[in-house]
């Protein structure tokens, strides 16, 4: 069955790095893109970036361009996510998502358990 | 515009139908796909390409669009199905993904 596991919560001070991961099993690793997205408390769903496994550029949301990489491990099936000069207001639980479909029509069919990232000096 | 507009919150008496839109330029373009996440859990997928269900998914979910505006009803709401709902499409201009900004369902 399909799965996406992420690592655990992270806590960090201001202007911190984090990175957490997405490990994937039960299709073929290349054949979807991985999006990340993120929720902060109380706030809605905000898209964050995407990454084809199988090669390409990843794309980020215009606002956290500059501070987060995608990345993967095609040995691993594992999907990475890097942001960086952590900020208050980047604290959130960060899921990763599976995307399925073609054409106009792109949904998220699974889903990681998230990981909560706690930026506080 | 990237925006997709959603009701914040709606209430509907069990057993009763609900509808909530997700209003945007973005969906002349692409199909709107709807999640469902209830608290301390991650979303989960109820709609894509406009009106088909996951598997799993029961068949009270309904989708449907017209121009800029798409909508999820529920026919016969049960409790199980109070949650927050979100539209999600692609921006035309950019391709980028962009989710709306969440309706709130309680069923009373």
């Amino acid at each position: 069955q399909v799965q996406l596991v992420q690592s655990g919560a992270e806590v960090r001070k201001p202007g911190a790095s984090v990175k957490i991961s997405c490990r994937a099993s039960g299709y073929t690793f290349t054949s979807y893109y991985i999006h990340w997205v993120r929720q902060a408390p109380g706030q809605g769903l905000e898209w964050v970036g995407i990454i084809n496994p199988g090669g390409g550029s990843p794309k980020y949301a215009q606002k956290l361009q500059g501070r987060v990489t995608v990345t993967r491990d095609t040995s691993t099936n594992v999907v990475y996510m890097e942001l960086r000069s952590l900020m208050s207001e980047d604290t959130a639980v960060y899921y990763c998502a599976r995307e399925a479909g073609e054409g106009a029509s792109r949904f998220f069919d699974y889903w990681g358990q998230g990981a909560l990232i706690s930026v506080s000096s | 515009s990237s925006e997709l507009t959603q009701e914040p919150a709606v209430s509907v008496a069990l057993g009763q139908t609900v509808r909530i839109t997700c209003r945007g330029d973005s969906l002349r373009d692409d199909y709107v796909s709807w999640y469902q996440e209830k608290p301390g859990r991650a979303p989960v997928l109820v709609l894509y390409g406009e009106d088909k269900r996951p598997s799993g998914i029961p068949d009270r979910f309904f989708g449907s669009s017209s121009g800029i505006t798409a909508s999820l009803t529920i026919t016969g709401a049960q409790a199980e199905d109070e949650a927050d709902y979100y539209c999600k499409c692609r921006d035309s201009r950019t391709r980028l993904y962009v989710f709306g900004t969440g309706t709130e369902v309680t069923v009373v």
